[in-house]
């Protein structure tokens, strides 16, 4: 059973640029999620897919969005990126039979973003 | 509004002594609660969940946590602290129903040899 990866490990980015960062799933999990967690705080809800839709949204601007592909990958895209937006992204993966709140969550080691 | 609260942002043990960190939440449904643990430059890995079982949720490690309804409280503990155990501890919370987990803001874990 392969753990859950993310890619790029860092990435600098200039604000006002758009960013992509990439999820791989653990295998036969349908159910992934992404957090940014910024210097010293917990992990902050972004969205979460099932099956390929949108699931639930936590409180971030239009401008974060998401695709998960039948692969078990998946993608967080950012437009317009402002200083704030630097921080540690997670991505954590989950076999939701009962739900995904009792499901355990998996998750990646992080892509480090920081915007100049 | 739904929240964590985890009491010291720091706590300081030596090796061997008793490790709790705090954990409170708020609720007027019944949570899932869960631990994490996240060391340097890593993801966050699962220690324990409570989901309604048994009160008293042993984890990974040696780590355990007590459910209590009365104090809306989720500390964990663990009887002998190891150098390894350094690192950031997270506690969260999700609801029946619900999709999004929250986070506390963590509590940075030191043993002192």
């Amino acid at each position: 059973e392969t753990g859950v990866t993310q890619s790029p490990t860092h990435l600098i980015k200039t604000r006002g640029q758009q960013v992509t960062l990439r999820c791989s799933s653990q295998s036969g999990h349908n159910t992934v999620s992404w957090y940014q967690q910024a210097l010293g705080q917990g992990p902050q809800f972004i969205f979460q897919y099932y099956r390929e839709e949108e699931n639930g949204r936590g409180n971030f601007p239009p401008r974060f969005s998401g695709l998960q592909f039948p692969n078990y990958s998946s993608e967080l895209n950012v437009n317009a990126l402002e200083l704030d937006d630097s921080a540690l992204y997670l991505c954590a993966s989950s076999l939701a039979e009962r739900g995904p709140h009792t499901d355990t969550q998996y998750f990646g080691p992080g892509t480090r973003l920081t915007v100049l | 509004a739904q929240s964590v609260t985890q009491l010291g942002s720091h706590v300081s043990v030596s090796e061997g002594a008793l490790v709790l960190l705090r954990c409170n939440y708020s609720s007027s449904v019944p949570p899932y609660l869960f631990w994490y643990v996240q060391y340097p430059n890593q993801g966050l890995q699962l220690l324990l969940k409570y989901t309604s079982a048994a009160t008293l949720v042993k984890g990974i490690n040696g780590f355990e946590a007590e459910f209590k309804k009365s104090e809306t409280s989720f500390h964990l503990t663990k009887p002998s602290a190891h150098m390894s155990d350094a690192a950031e501890y997270f506690c969260a919370v999700t609801y029946t129903g619900g999709f999004k987990t929250i986070f506390g803001a963590g509590t940075r874990l030191f043993v002192k040899a």
